[in-house]
């Protein structure tokens, strides 16, 4: 079955610089790859979302890559603010059918 | 649109003892999943509705837990009886077949 590996388990970044997370995924058949951002007891929310006939696509200051030969994709957030800090989350799916998450991302961003 | 509703919110019981998590999905969405998710990890599939029908269940410890979707709407999510490691947070989702629509807020399991 599918396997997603998520880099690094904690990132911590000054307000205004990049941050940038990384997953790579082990079944080719996968063509759905979300992320999500949950804020402390809150829910997963989709912050942007990408399929394999993609390999790049951007929504203000985020931005999500896809290398499907290599298996892996990639989340970018420029211009960090404060209230960018949260755990994210990426995923992989054959269509939308079963998720699978991986370990999640504690960023911080300091003011 | 409302979102996905769930309840309880939170639920403290002693092991051993059963409880059930209720969710509500957004009007018209015909697939529902739950999702388990244990402090500090991502979530973790349960079981997946199709309309009424569980097409993928085989994450779900089916001696002590079972679900629901009575008419394909509300579902309902059961552990019986409940141990010390089933607490984590339940969500649930649903969505169309254009791709996942979001999560509930989830119930906050403890067992003590």
């Amino acid at each position: 079955g599918e396997n997603v590996e998520q880099h690094p388990s904690t990132l911590s970044v000054q307000e205004g610089d990049s941050a940038v997370i990384k997953c790579t995924y082990s079944d080719s058949a996968s063509n759905y790859f979300p992320w999500y951002k949950q804020e402390l007891g809150k829910r997963p929310q989709l912050i942007i979302d990408i399929r394999s006939n993609v390999g790049e696509k951007k929504d203000q200051r985020i931005a999500v890559t896809l290398n499907k030969t290599a298996k892996h994709f990639s989340l970018h957030i420029t211009e960090t603010q404060p209230e960018d800090s949260a755990v994210y989350f990426c995923a992989a799916s054959i269509r939308t059918d079963k998720l699978i998450f991986g370990t999640g991302t504690r960023l911080q961003v300091f003011p | 649109e409302a979102g996905v509703v769930q309840s309880p919110r939170y639920k403290i019981i002693e092991k051993k003892q059963p409880v059930a998590f209720w969710c509500n999905p957004i009007s018209g969405h015909n697939t529902l999943y739950w999702y388990r998710q244990n402090l500090g990890q991502g979530p973790e599939l349960l079981i997946r509705y199709e309309n009424e029908e569980a097409v993928d269940d085989s994450q779900l410890p089916k001696d002590r837990f079972s679900a629901e979707r009575l008419k394909g709407v509300d579902s309902t999510l059961k552990i019986q009886p409940a141990e010390l490691g089933d607490s984590a947070v339940y969500l649930c989702a649903s969505s169309t077949a254009a791709g996942t629509s979001g999560f509930g807020p989830g119930t906050r399991l403890t067992v003590l």
